[in-house]
């Protein structure tokens, strides 16, 4: 079955150290996101990618980075600078993007904590 | 820009009651509408989504939602709720980025917490 792979599932790590977030796709999707949980905020978006070798800044992007080298795979660095790197992180793709009525396809999540 | 709001943070159903879980949103024109469920540590699951057409749409694990359009609202209803109906519900609006929509085409609610009581 197709579907959106993200791993590790839990990640710990120390402040000031960088940490990549996995995602995988095999829906053969052009789009991919990534979401920011915290606790009655939502999701806000990060990062997305409408096409491989190409990303766009989303509402919250500072402190990330990401890149998109093939289609299938959207990884996200949770750089030192950023200030409150503890959430739950959702990677989602679409069909497309900008057109509104693609439905989201989400991963499992990976939960981030630094101490 | 399109906007959602879900008004009620957590709801408590007692299982085999009815359910209907509020959205309202804000958008100029016909908006694409969802509604996700989220169990506690998992990601997204679509329920259902409403493009044109009928206005009562009809989703997976028994749920529906009505579209309407003097209300501007999405409400999601099911007849009878079960214990592992227990998630968080998100509502989300879809417009093209060229009317004003987000980088992603949908804009999320906050959210509505089901709990329910046995």
């Amino acid at each position: 079955d197709g579907g959106i792979t993200q791993s590790p599932k839990y990640l710990f790590r120390k402040e000031g150290q960088n940490v990549t977030l996995s995602c995988e796709q095999n829906l053969n999707h052009d789009a991919m996101y990534w979401y920011r949980q915290d606790p009655g905020q939502g999701l806000r978006l990060i990062y997305y990618s409408q096409i491989v070798n190409d990303f766009q800044k989303g509402d919250i992007a500072e402190g990330y980075s990401v890149s998109r080298e093939k289609k299938e795979s959207f990884p996200l660095t949770v750089t030192s600078a950023q200030k409150n790197p503890t959430a739950f992180y959702l990677c989602a793709s679409s069909k497309r993007t900008g057109d509104g009525n693609s439905p989201l396809h989400f991963g499992n999540g990976t939960r981030l904590t630094v101490t | 820009a399109q906007s959602v709001t879900q008004p009620d943070i957590h709801i408590t159903v007692s299982e085999g009651a009815s359910l209907e879980l509020r959205c309202n949103y804000s958008y100029g024109a016909t908006p694409y509408l969802f509604w996700y469920v989220q169990s506690p540590g998992q990601g997204l699951q679509l329920l259902l989504k409403y493009f044109s057409g009928d206005t009562l749409v009809q989703g997976i694990k028994g749920f529906e939602a009505e579209f309407k359009r003097s209300q501007s609202s999405f409400n999601l209803r099911k007849p009878s709720v079960h214990w592992s109906d227990a998630a968080e519900y998100f509502c989300a609006v879809g417009a093209p980025m060229y009317s004003g929509g987000g980088a992603d085409g949908l804009t999320f609610g906050k959210g509505t917490h089901l709990i329910i009581q046995p």
